[in-house]
């Protein structure tokens, strides 16, 4: 089984609409983050959420965790074409060794 | 912003070949990474690099692959004799911790292709 599933794997929705995505993982964390991959280039960092923390907001991006469900979601608000990418959530253990697992993504499409 | 920046951006090579894939982390990040990437799939992890040794590696990281920090500025990911399996997008990534609480920045990879 693998750490940081995320569904839907693919999402397609219209400029102006939310975008909700989800993660599931299975181990004891520190935190989770939110990764953003456009195609062809590195991840890059959008927020991370402490393992005592229910709720955080950045700009348009809300997450939530719920550490009884081990599970996030992703919330993306007005959505852009521009946010057109896939996105990742990444746990990092408290097993000491800085491993940090990625789940296998969600492909979000935003139609102008 | 300062950045992680990787060399080469496409790197060809013929299975068998050793291959060495270069990053220049930020500066003063103390916790490196390196990830791997096959087409389509999951970012998995490789191996973290802290203090000048291996912190922590993954299962794909067997004796053909190896982290090196030559010097105060690069950290190198060699593959000694590689497989058509190997061919993948690698990312290296440094972070200013290493418990996961402060982001990892990426570079945007090396695509490696193995003929």
């Amino acid at each position: 089984s693998q750490q940081g599933e995320e569904d839907p794997q693919a999402l397609s929705i219209q400029e102006g609409e939310n975008a909700t995505m989800n993660c599931s993982y299975k181990t004891s964390i520190n935190n989770l983050q939110w990764y953003r991959q456009n195609s062809g280039r590195g991840l890059v960092h959008l927020i991370l959420i402490r393992s005592n923390e229910r709720e955080k907001h950045s700009g348009r991006l809300r997450v939530t965790l719920d550490t009884s469900k081990k599970s996030s979601s992703l919330l993306i608000t007005a959505s852009r074409a521009a946010d057109t990418a896939s996105y990742f959530c990444a746990t990092a253990g408290n097993t000491g060794g800085f491993k940090t697992i990625f789940g296998a993504g969600t492909r979000l499409f935003v139609k102008a | 912003e300062p950045e992680v920046t990787q060399t080469p951006s496409h790197q060809v090579t013929q299975m068998g070949q050793e291959v060495i894939l270069r990053c220049v982390p930020i500066s003063n990040h103390l916790y490196f990474y390196w990830y791997r990437q096959i087409l389509g799939q999951k970012v998995e992890f490789l191996v973290s690099f802290y203090n000048n040794e291996i912190s922590e590696k993954s299962e794909i990281f067997d004796d053909q692959f190896s982290v090196e920090r030559p010097d105060g500025s690069n950290f190198t990911l060699k593959i000694r004799s590689t497989k058509l399996e190997d061919s993948a997008m690698y990312f290296c990534a440094s972070s200013a911790s290493g418990d996961g609480n402060q982001p990892q920045h990426f570079g945007d990879g090396t695509r490696l292709s193995i003929l």
